[in-house]
């Protein structure tokens, strides 16, 4: 099992352009989850979506949009990215317990130049 | 509101003891994990407490008080591979609301 996988691992965006990110698991779970993680900041939930077909924000959702594609992808969208979005970005994934515990993805490390 | 409290750096030595605090505080509480996070990786469980009293799982024990809002993990003889950072965060309507981490340094 791979787990969860995150595309691409770096990026480098000028101002405006757009992208998306790409998350992927294989552990049949039903939530999933995008972060983004600042020095000092801790984590930061972007978005999250509780089961497949439903999505929901989280702390810090302007600039950003989602898709849950189906139960094994969900996907995050800049569509024009700014300088304030250079951060770390992760994927996570949990399944029914009362834990919630999440399995990360590796990361994106995106710069806005 | 909710949140969550914990030191932002702690320093030890190879071989001793440390105890991450964190408090916390929500209108709605389902337990308390703690993940650990090293430079450059990704966050990785390391335990969750539901219930009162201490959780052991190898070097490492967590510990929840609910009537306190206050929990802790202990870290046993420490090693430099555990020089990293750890997070505690409560479980609220399938997130996690997270703490901002503590950066362990474990020094030779």
């Amino acid at each position: 099992n791979a787990g969860v996988t995150q595309t691409p691992k770096f990026q480098v965006l000028k101002t405006g352009q757009s992208m998306t990110l790409q998350c992927a698991q294989d552990m049949n779970h039903n939530s999933m989850y995008w972060y983004r993680q600042d020095p000092g900041m801790g984590l930061r939930l972007i978005y999250y979506s509780a089961s497949e077909g439903t999505t929901d924000k989280g702390e810090v959702p302007n600039g950003y949009n989602v898709s849950r594609l189906n139960k094994r992808e969900f996907s995050l969208r800049l569509e024009s990215a700014a300088p304030s979005q250079t951060s770390v970005y992760f994927c996570a994934s949990s399944g029914q317990g009362a834990n919630n515990e999440q399995f990360f993805g590796p990361g994106t490390r995106l710069t806005v130049l | 509101g909710q949140s969550l409290e914990q030191p932002s750096e702690v320093t030890a030595v190879e071989g001793a003891i440390v105890q991450i605090n964190c408090t916390y505080q929500t209108s709605g509480f389902y337990g308390l994990s703690w993940y650990q996070q090293h430079d450059g990786g990704a966050p990785t469980f390391l335990s969750y407490n539901a219930l009162d009293g201490l959780e052991e799982t190898g070097r490492f024990s967590s510990f929840l008080s609910r009537s306190d809002s206050y929990g802790y993990l202990l870290l046993q003889e420490l090693q430099m591979k555990d020089s990293a950072s750890y997070f505690c965060a409560y479980g609220n309507n399938r997130k996690l609301i997270w703490g901002l981490g503590t950066s362990l340094a474990v020094n030779p």
